[in-house]
Order: C-alpha cells, then structure tokens, then sequence
C-alpha cells in the first residue's frame, strides 16, 4: 500500500492567492483527517469526515478555509485567500473507523 | 479542558539509557491516549496507544505509564537508541467515533547521542 498520498509536497505563493492541497487516502479506510503544524500551534485538527461526510468542521479557523471529499478517494482543503499566518504544514490522515491514523507525509505551505 | 500538557520540551539521552517523556490532560472525557513519533520531513506515526483501563502497556523497548488518578501519562524509551531521535507527541481523545479527534501535545524532541 502506497499509504497516504499528499500534493504538493511544498507549495510557496503569495498573499491572497488560492491555495488547494489534496490527499488521497488508503483504500478502505472510512475516515479522513486534516490536521494543521506550526510552531506556535502544534499540531491542531481542522476536520474531519466519516464515509465522505464532514462530521467535525470546528477547528477551521475561519471562511478562508474549506475542505472538501467528492469520493473515498479524494479530498481538498482549499484556502482563498491565503495570508501569512497560513504558513504551515498541512497532515492529511486516514483511519479505519477512526482508530488507528495514518498520517501522510504533509504540504509545507509557505505564503509570502 | 481540551489542553494536553506536554514535558520537556527537549531531552538529551546516551545511547542505552531511558529516556521519560511525560504528558497531563484535564478532560477526564479523553479516554484514548496514543504516543506519535515524527521524523523530519515526515508524518506523524503511531507509536504505541493505551486506554484508561489498563495502567501500563509494553511493546518491545517502549512503555506508557498511565495514572488515572493523577490525569498524566507517560512514555518510556528503555535501551535508547541513535535512531530513536526524532519528536514524539502525546495525545488524548474521547472514544467512539471521535478517537480520531486527536488533541496534541506540544511535543518532545529526543536526541540520543551514540
């Protein structure tokens, strides 16, 4: 198994332009997960979803931010506009009935 | 109450000693606590994990200490070894459908010196 698949890997933009990043999960697994990492922050969850379905949006910090899962395969967390603070890396994660989460290898967003 | 407390913030170990990583929780909810080890460059995985039922669960070099009582709970690196240098994360979470809502503490970075 591949694991869980993350693009891109390092994303560097300016302030106020659109950012997407996107995760595929491991086949079969029912839950996916958006965790954000800063040094000020630590690693903090932004949302999660069972079966595609957003189940816990609470830690999106705000408007700018929206994520998104069409399929079991494949989900977008999407900022518009980005600014600064937005710089982090992005975890997406995936899980089997939410135990157990597998971590890809994250999008380092740098917004200039 | 959702706060996950974490020390010390770094820790420096000779090869073949223990290293001790501690963590407290005030939300008595939380009832699933898992270790995460992260390499640079890389995610987060899951190291070992305990529930409150049990006070102490050993897997190879690497035990977690739970007290209940105390709200705190602790890592264990027996033999540590130069490849074990990387940042571990405690975390918490409530069962159910929400063990993946996982409240992070703020991590330890572990050097073991050959």
């Amino acid at each position: 198994d591949a694991g869980v698949i993350q693009s891109p890997r390092h994303e560097v933009t300016e302030m106020g332009q659109e950012v997407t990043l996107r995760c595929k999960p491991i086949s079969g697994h029912d839950y996916l997960f958006w965790y954000r990492q800063t040094m000020m922050r630590g690693l903090e969850l932004l949302i999660y979803f069972n079966n595609n379905v957003p189940i816990d949006d609470s830690g999106m910090p705000e408007d700018r931010f929206s994520a998104k899962m069409p399929n079991a395969s494949f989900s977008t967390l999407k900022i518009q506009p980005s600014e600064p603070r937005d710089s982090a890396v992005y975890f997406c994660a995936s899980s089997v009935g939410a135990n157990v989460l597998t971590f890809g290898a994250g999008s380092r967003l740098t917004v200039l | 109450q959702q706060q996950v407390k974490q020390s010390p913030q770094s820790l420096i170990v000779q090869k073949g000693g223990i290293s001790i990583i501690n963590c407290a929780y005030e939300n008595t909810a939380f009832d699933y606590f898992p270790w995460y080890q992260q390499f640079p460059g890389k995610g987060p995985a899951l190291l070992i994990a305990i529930r409150p039922d049990v006070s102490e669960k050993k897997e190879g070099r690497f035990t977690i200490s739970f007290n209940k009582s105390a709200k705190q709970f602790s890592l264990h690196i027996m033999d540590s070894q130069p490849g074990d240098s990387a940042t571990y994360f405690c975390a918490a979470s409530r069962g159910g459908t929400s063990y993946g809502k996982l409240t992070f503490g703020q991590g330890t970075i572990l050097t073991v010196h050959p």
